[in-house]
Protein backbone atom coordinates (compact mmCIF):
# COMPACT_ATOMS: atom_id res chain seq x y z
CA UNK A 1 0.00 0.00 0.00
CA UNK A 2 1.41 3.34 -0.94
CA UNK A 3 1.81 5.36 2.56
CA UNK A 4 2.53 8.53 0.93
CA UNK A 5 0.98 9.95 -2.30
CA UNK A 6 1.39 12.13 -4.64
CA UNK A 7 -1.26 12.21 -6.93
CA UNK A 8 -0.72 14.53 -9.66
CA UNK A 9 2.48 12.95 -11.67
CA UNK A 10 3.38 16.01 -13.27
CA UNK A 11 2.67 20.07 -13.11
CA UNK A 12 3.05 23.02 -15.37
CA UNK A 13 3.70 26.34 -13.91
CA UNK A 14 4.32 30.01 -15.57
CA UNK A 15 8.08 31.23 -14.57
CA UNK A 16 7.40 34.19 -11.52
CA UNK A 17 4.31 32.65 -10.39
CA UNK A 18 3.30 29.90 -7.38
CA UNK A 19 4.20 26.38 -7.89
CA UNK A 20 2.05 24.01 -5.01
CA UNK A 21 3.00 20.88 -5.08
CA UNK A 22 0.94 18.57 -2.66
CA UNK A 23 1.24 15.43 -0.56
CA UNK A 24 -0.81 13.35 1.20
CA UNK A 25 -0.23 10.33 3.79
CA UNK A 26 -1.73 7.18 5.48
CA UNK A 27 0.83 6.51 8.37
CA UNK A 28 -0.33 8.27 11.77
CA UNK A 29 2.88 7.35 12.98
CA UNK A 30 4.80 9.52 10.90
CA UNK A 31 6.39 12.74 12.53
CA UNK A 32 9.12 14.06 9.89
CA UNK A 33 8.44 14.91 6.30
CA UNK A 34 10.88 16.32 3.79
CA UNK A 35 10.52 17.52 0.09
CA UNK A 36 13.76 16.20 -2.24
CA UNK A 37 14.36 17.59 -5.86
CA UNK A 38 15.29 15.15 -8.36
CA UNK A 39 17.23 16.15 -11.76
CA UNK A 40 18.20 13.63 -14.66
CA UNK A 41 20.84 10.75 -13.77
CA UNK A 42 21.06 12.45 -10.14
CA UNK A 43 20.50 11.66 -7.10
CA UNK A 44 17.59 13.32 -5.22
CA UNK A 45 18.62 16.59 -3.27
CA UNK A 46 17.25 17.11 0.34
CA UNK A 47 14.74 21.04 0.08
CA UNK A 48 13.26 21.46 3.15
CA UNK A 49 11.65 19.77 5.96
CA UNK A 50 8.96 19.49 8.61
CA UNK A 51 8.23 18.50 11.81
CA UNK A 52 4.59 17.43 12.53
CA UNK A 53 4.76 19.94 15.91
CA UNK A 54 4.78 22.75 13.11
CA UNK A 55 2.61 23.18 10.83
CA UNK A 56 5.09 25.84 8.78
CA UNK A 57 8.35 25.98 7.66
CA UNK A 58 10.35 28.30 5.25
CA UNK A 59 13.62 28.70 3.55
CA UNK A 60 13.78 31.26 0.95
CA UNK A 61 11.27 30.79 -1.81
CA UNK A 62 10.14 27.32 -0.21
CA UNK A 63 7.25 26.74 2.45
CA UNK A 64 6.37 23.75 3.76
CA UNK A 65 3.05 23.27 5.17
CA UNK A 66 1.85 20.27 6.95
CA UNK A 67 -2.05 19.59 7.83
CA UNK A 68 -2.31 16.70 10.44
CA UNK A 69 -5.66 16.39 10.91
CA UNK A 70 -5.92 16.08 7.18
CA UNK A 71 -2.74 14.39 6.66
CA UNK A 72 -1.64 16.65 3.69
CA UNK A 73 1.25 18.44 3.26
CA UNK A 74 2.41 21.09 0.65
CA UNK A 75 5.19 22.45 -0.91
CA UNK A 76 5.37 26.26 -2.14
CA UNK A 77 7.83 27.70 -4.56
CA UNK A 78 7.55 31.66 -4.73
CA UNK A 79 8.21 32.97 -7.35
CA UNK A 80 8.77 29.60 -9.74
CA UNK A 81 12.47 29.48 -11.74
CA UNK A 82 13.02 27.52 -14.99
CA UNK A 83 16.15 25.53 -13.03
CA UNK A 84 12.90 24.27 -10.48
CA UNK A 85 11.99 22.26 -13.55
CA UNK A 86 12.68 18.63 -11.74
CA UNK A 87 10.53 15.88 -9.96
CA UNK A 88 10.19 16.69 -6.50
CA UNK A 89 9.53 13.74 -3.97
CA UNK A 90 7.45 14.23 -0.84
CA UNK A 91 9.30 11.34 2.12
CA UNK A 92 7.86 10.95 5.50
CA UNK A 93 9.64 8.97 8.47
CA UNK A 94 8.63 8.28 11.79
CA UNK A 95 11.42 9.52 13.92
CA UNK A 96 10.37 9.26 17.13
CA UNK A 97 9.61 6.38 17.06
CA UNK A 98 13.31 5.58 16.06
CA UNK A 99 12.47 4.69 12.29
CA UNK A 100 14.98 6.12 10.30
CA UNK A 101 14.02 4.91 6.84
CA UNK A 102 12.30 7.19 4.77
CA UNK A 103 8.83 6.59 2.85
CA UNK A 104 8.45 8.07 -0.58
CA UNK A 105 5.47 9.27 -2.87
CA UNK A 106 5.55 8.54 -6.75
CA UNK A 107 7.15 12.18 -7.24
CA UNK A 108 5.57 15.27 -8.80
CA UNK A 109 7.10 16.48 -12.38
CA UNK A 110 7.50 20.10 -12.34
CA UNK A 111 8.25 22.22 -15.43
CA UNK A 112 8.25 25.80 -14.92
CA UNK A 113 7.54 27.99 -18.54
CA UNK A 114 9.43 30.52 -19.13
CA UNK B 1 35.53 13.29 -1.00
CA UNK B 2 32.92 16.11 -1.39
CA UNK B 3 29.65 14.44 -2.37
CA UNK B 4 28.78 10.54 -2.14
CA UNK B 5 30.18 7.82 -4.74
CA UNK B 6 28.44 5.16 -6.39
CA UNK B 7 30.26 2.89 -8.72
CA UNK B 8 29.71 1.74 -11.30
CA UNK B 9 27.01 4.63 -12.86
CA UNK B 10 25.59 1.59 -14.97
CA UNK B 11 25.72 -1.89 -14.74
CA UNK B 12 24.39 -4.27 -17.18
CA UNK B 13 24.59 -8.29 -16.15
CA UNK B 14 22.67 -11.57 -17.39
CA UNK B 15 19.89 -12.95 -15.25
CA UNK B 16 21.34 -15.40 -13.10
CA UNK B 17 24.48 -13.40 -12.45
CA UNK B 18 25.98 -12.08 -9.15
CA UNK B 19 26.72 -8.22 -8.66
CA UNK B 20 28.25 -6.27 -6.53
CA UNK B 21 27.50 -2.27 -6.39
CA UNK B 22 29.47 0.13 -4.14
CA UNK B 23 29.00 3.12 -2.11
CA UNK B 24 31.59 5.37 -0.85
CA UNK B 25 29.72 7.92 1.75
CA UNK B 26 30.79 11.79 2.87
CA UNK B 27 33.95 11.34 4.95
CA UNK B 28 32.42 11.52 8.95
CA UNK B 29 29.25 10.37 8.02
CA UNK B 30 27.87 7.17 10.44
CA UNK B 31 24.93 6.74 9.02
CA UNK B 32 24.48 4.96 5.28
CA UNK B 33 21.33 4.03 3.77
CA UNK B 34 20.54 2.20 0.42
CA UNK B 35 17.35 3.09 -1.70
CA UNK B 36 16.21 1.29 -4.80
CA UNK B 37 14.08 3.53 -7.62
CA UNK B 38 12.27 1.51 -10.22
CA UNK B 39 11.07 3.32 -13.08
CA UNK B 40 8.05 5.85 -12.67
CA UNK B 41 8.16 5.11 -8.23
CA UNK B 42 10.07 7.22 -5.73
CA UNK B 43 13.05 5.32 -3.56
CA UNK B 44 12.01 2.51 -1.81
CA UNK B 45 14.10 2.11 1.47
CA UNK B 46 16.28 -1.41 1.51
CA UNK B 47 18.68 -1.21 4.63
CA UNK B 48 20.23 1.51 6.91
CA UNK B 49 23.77 1.19 9.04
CA UNK B 50 24.61 3.12 11.65
CA UNK B 51 28.67 2.67 11.54
CA UNK B 52 29.32 -0.85 10.99
CA UNK B 53 25.80 -2.50 11.98
CA UNK B 54 22.80 -2.86 10.09
CA UNK B 55 20.32 -0.89 12.11
CA UNK B 56 17.45 -1.86 9.85
CA UNK B 57 17.22 -4.58 6.97
CA UNK B 58 13.72 -4.52 6.76
CA UNK B 59 13.58 -3.26 3.35
CA UNK B 60 16.05 -5.95 1.58
CA UNK B 61 13.13 -7.77 -0.69
CA UNK B 62 14.45 -11.05 0.05
CA UNK B 63 17.26 -13.12 0.98
CA UNK B 64 19.56 -12.70 -2.35
CA UNK B 65 20.29 -9.41 -1.19
CA UNK B 66 23.14 -8.32 1.20
CA UNK B 67 24.80 -5.37 2.02
CA UNK B 68 27.98 -4.76 4.19
CA UNK B 69 29.81 -2.21 5.64
CA UNK B 70 33.13 -3.65 7.42
CA UNK B 71 34.80 -0.37 8.22
CA UNK B 72 32.05 1.67 9.34
CA UNK B 73 32.48 3.68 6.16
CA UNK B 74 32.97 2.22 2.61
CA UNK B 75 29.39 0.21 1.96
CA UNK B 76 28.59 -2.84 -0.86
CA UNK B 77 25.22 -4.45 -1.21
CA UNK B 78 25.29 -7.58 -3.21
CA UNK B 79 22.69 -8.93 -5.62
CA UNK B 80 23.07 -13.18 -5.63
CA UNK B 81 21.12 -14.55 -9.16
CA UNK B 82 19.70 -11.45 -10.51
CA UNK B 83 16.85 -11.51 -11.96
CA UNK B 84 14.71 -8.88 -14.33
CA UNK B 85 12.70 -7.74 -12.03
CA UNK B 86 15.78 -6.30 -10.18
CA UNK B 87 16.29 -4.05 -12.63
CA UNK B 88 16.03 -0.22 -10.79
CA UNK B 89 18.47 2.52 -10.11
CA UNK B 90 20.30 1.83 -6.54
CA UNK B 91 20.95 4.76 -4.75
CA UNK B 92 22.80 5.43 -1.54
CA UNK B 93 22.70 8.08 0.92
CA UNK B 94 24.88 9.18 4.03
CA UNK B 95 24.38 11.69 6.94
CA UNK B 96 25.86 11.66 10.35
CA UNK B 97 23.24 9.92 11.76
CA UNK B 98 20.42 11.24 13.91
CA UNK B 99 20.73 14.84 13.40
CA UNK B 100 20.83 13.77 9.58
CA UNK B 101 17.21 14.53 9.19
CA UNK B 102 17.55 18.58 9.76
CA UNK B 103 19.45 18.62 6.60
CA UNK B 104 18.13 15.62 5.15
CA UNK B 105 20.91 13.02 3.77
CA UNK B 106 22.95 13.31 0.63
CA UNK B 107 22.27 10.54 -1.96
CA UNK B 108 24.61 9.45 -4.74
CA UNK B 109 24.02 9.48 -8.15
CA UNK B 110 22.85 6.20 -8.26
CA UNK B 111 23.90 2.93 -10.06
CA UNK B 112 21.56 1.98 -12.88
CA UNK B 113 21.50 -2.03 -12.59
CA UNK B 114 19.88 -3.68 -15.92
CA UNK B 115 19.07 -7.50 -15.43
CA UNK B 116 18.79 -8.92 -19.44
Amino acid sequence: DQQVKQNSPSLSVQEGRISILNCDYTNSMFDYFLWYKKYPAEGPTFLISISSIKDKNEDGRFTVFLNKSAKHLSLHIVPSQPGDSAVYFCAASALTFGNEKLTFGTGTRLTIIP
Amino acid sequence: GAGVSQTPSNKVTEKGKYVELRCDPISGHTALYWYRQSLGQGPEFLIYFQGTGAADDSGLPNDRFFAVRPEGSVSTLKIQRTERGDSAVYLCASSFGDRGYDYGYTFGSGTRLTVV
